[in-house]
Order: structure tokens, then C-alpha cells, then sequence
């Protein structure tokens, strides 16, 4: 089955670029989803479709997808973006969703 | 405003079936390209997908519990359930239900989510 790959904890200083990164097999033919998910709550869909974002996404939320990697950039980083972040595809030879195994960012 | 809430017990034991209900608002499961879909978190883990209705009725299921795994939708009441078969604890999660994102197989409203514990 696909299998998405990301690194388990990302540390960016305020006011910083935060990148996470997504790695897949030939991810860049996939469209690729992300979700913030704070302590004690839901997920929220931050960026879809590779990099779109929903009503109500700051900016400074963008993504991009190529070859083997997908990132979510996080611009400014603020206090408030410390999160799990978790990258998530439809695996089409499948026929089901697939998400990464999530992770921390850390605002120092 | 698309609001979804998940319902259940929060604890099963093992062997048992777990039936869980999400309960929405907002859409219609019954208009072309709506789909709702069902996650777990296993406490301190990550996002597991479970399962996917549409609104033609076709299913999804996650391949290494399809065998445990029935989602059916009622339109009239606005409803999904999800039967899991033979729990066991390491099914000990937060279950969330989330409206599918038409057109795109991601999901841009989710549940508050419910924890089911599996103990005897």
C-alpha cells in the first residue's frame, strides 16, 4: 500500500519559514491534502489539492508537490501555528485515503 | 454552516461490536459529490483513515480493517454509521466523522470526535 513519509518534529523560530515535508512515491501524480490539528482538538484542512486553501487559511499557508516530495510552507511563523501537521493523499490504485504519520512543529 | 457530531459509547469490550453514529447538519448526503468519511486517533498516534460513503451510495474502506468495517448512510435523517466487528484495545481511539470536500477525496469539516475505550 502507499506509503506517506514525514518527519516527526520541525522547530522554526517566530517569525521564521517553517517547510514540512511529505515524501511519497512519485507523489507529484497525487494531490496532495494537509490538516493543522492543535492539542485536544479536531483536524482543519489547511491546504488542499496540492495548494489550494479553504476559506479562512492565513496566506501564509501555501503548498507545492513534485517528484517524490510534497511541502507545506508555513510563512511568519506564529506562536499559534504550533500544531501536528499530517499530509494526506488518495491512493487511486487503491481505492482509499492515506495519511503521514504526522509532524510536531515546534515555535521556539 | 456544515456541522457533524459523532455518537456512541465510549466503552466497548473486547470481542464486541462498536456501532457509531455521525449525526450532521449543513449538507445533504443526497447531493452529487458529498461523501463522509470516518478517521481514528489512537491516543498520542496519528490519523488513521477507516472508512468512505458517498452519495451514490459506493463505499471505501481501509484494506486492513475492510473485514471489520461497515458504513452505511440513512439520507432522511442525516445520518452514517460505522460498525467495527470484534474490538479489540489497540482500537482504543478518538473515531471522527468529516464531510468530504466535493470533488477531492479530503475532508474540510470534522466532528469534535468521540473516544472509544476498549477495556474489559
Amino acid at each position: 500500500s502507499y506509503v506517506l513519509t514525514q518527519p516527526p518534529s520541525v522547530s522554526v523560530a517566530p517569525g521564521k519559514t517553517a517547510r514540512i515535508t511529505c515524501g511519497g512515491n512519485n507523489i507529484g501524480s497525487k494531490s496532495v491534502h494537509w490538516y493543522q490539528q492543535k492539542p485536544g482538538q479536531a483536524p482543519v484542512l489547511v491546504i488542499y489539492y496540492d495548494s489550494d486553501r479553504p476559506s479562512g487559511i492565513p496566506e501564509r499557508f501555501s503548498g507545492s508537490n513534485s517528484g517524490n516530495t510534497a511541502t507545506l510552507t508555513i510563512s511568519r511563523v506564529e506562536a499559534g501555528d504550533e500544531a501536528d501537521y499530517y499530509c494526506q493523499v488518495w491512493d487511486s490504485t487503491s481505492d482509499h485515503v492515506v495519511f503521514g504519520g504526522g509532524t510536531k512543529l515546534t515555535v521556539l | 454552516q456544515i456541522t457533524l457530531k459523532e455518537s456512541g459509547p465510549t466503552l466497548v469490550k473486547p470481542t464486541q461490536t462498536l456501532t457509531l453514529t455521525c449525526t450532521f447538519s449543513g449538507f445533504s448526503l443526497s447531493t452529487s459529490g458529498v461523501g463522509v468519511g470516518w478517521i481514528r486517533q489512537p491516543p498520542g498516534k496519528a490519523l488513521e483513515w477507516l472508512a468512505l460513503i458517498y452519495w451514490n451510495d459506493d463505499k471505501r474502506y481501509s484494506p486492513s480493517l475492510k473485514s471489520r468495517l461497515t458504513i452505511t448512510k440513512d439520507t432522511s435523517k442525516n445520518q452514517v454509521v460505522l460498525t467495527m466487528t470484534n474490538m479489540d484495545p489497540v482500537d482504543t481511539a478518538t473515531y471522527y466523522c468529516s464531510h468530504r470536500v466535493s470533488g477531492w477525496n479530503c475532508f474540510d469539516y470534522w466532528g469534535q470526535g468521540t473516544l472509544v475505550t476498549v477495556s474489559s
